[in-house]
């Protein structure tokens, strides 16, 4: 199946960095999602977005809907321990009953 | 947000024998759950689309009579692995569609860590 590019594939910070993250495709999307996943879980919804040009904040998250329809970035201000995890976009094309498809995963790890 | 619920969390099963997977909205109703298998530092693949009273929808390369799916109700749809092989080792997880006025979300299970040994 087809997954979106996302960048970088992982990151080592230090804490109370600035952490920027994105995600292209060669398609349009009508919403785009972040998701955070810790190791054997399953991924928990961060942010949704809806809308081209769109900016959306959920605390120290802010992600932002790319006005050509093909990309998003997820930003995180002030980074923290626990924020360490993989975060993976993920991009509805129009008229797919709502399947999505998925980045290739960002792996952040956060030092002291 | 929604609750979804997955059970087992993990499960290990012998070579030729088959598991079944279910996948639970505790707090809502889900017409439509999605099936996603994750193998190790990869990102997820869907395998199907299970609709409440319908046939599930496979995506290509995905076999159904392998894979069979059941979403009898609104609340509760089951992954059932036929036969499994060691190949199909993975970690399976769900999905529900839950519309908003803006659009759709998908809120996902913790997962089911399975090993065919």
């Amino acid at each position: 199946g087809q997954q979106l590019n996302q960048s970088p594939q992982s990151m080592f910070i230090q804490e109370g960095e600035d952490v920027s993250m994105n995600c292209t495709s060669s398609s349009i999307f009508n919403t785009w999602l972040w998701y955070k996943q810790d190791p054997g879980e399953g991924p928990v919804l961060l942010i949704a977005l809806y809308k081209a040009g769109e900016l959306t904040s959920n605390g120290r998250l802010t992600a932002q809907f790319g006005i050509t329809r093909k990309d998003s970035f997820l930003n995180i201000s002030a980074s923290i321990p626990s924020d360490v995890g993989i975060y993976f976009c993920a991009g509805r094309y129009t008229g797919t009953a709502s399947k999505l498809t998925f980045g290739t995963g960002t792996r952040l790890q956060v030092t002291l | 947000g929604a609750v979804v619920s997955q059970h087992p969390s993990w499960v290990i099963c012998k070579s030729g024998t088959s598991v079944k997977i279910e996948c639970r909205s505790l707090d809502f109703q889900a017409t439509t759950m999605f099936w996603y298998r994750q193998f190790p530092k990869q990102s997820l693949m869907l395998m199907a689309t299970s609709n409440e009273g319908s046939k599930a929808t496979y995506e290509q390369g995905v076999e159904k009579d392998k894979f069979l799916i059941n979403h009898a109700s609104l609340t509760l749809s089951t992954l059932t692995v036929t036969s499994a092989h060691p190949e199909d080792s993975s970690f399976y997880i769900c999905s529900a569609r839950v519309p908003s006025g803006r659009g759709d979300t998908q809120y996902f299970g913790p997962g089911t860590r399975l090993t065919v040994l």
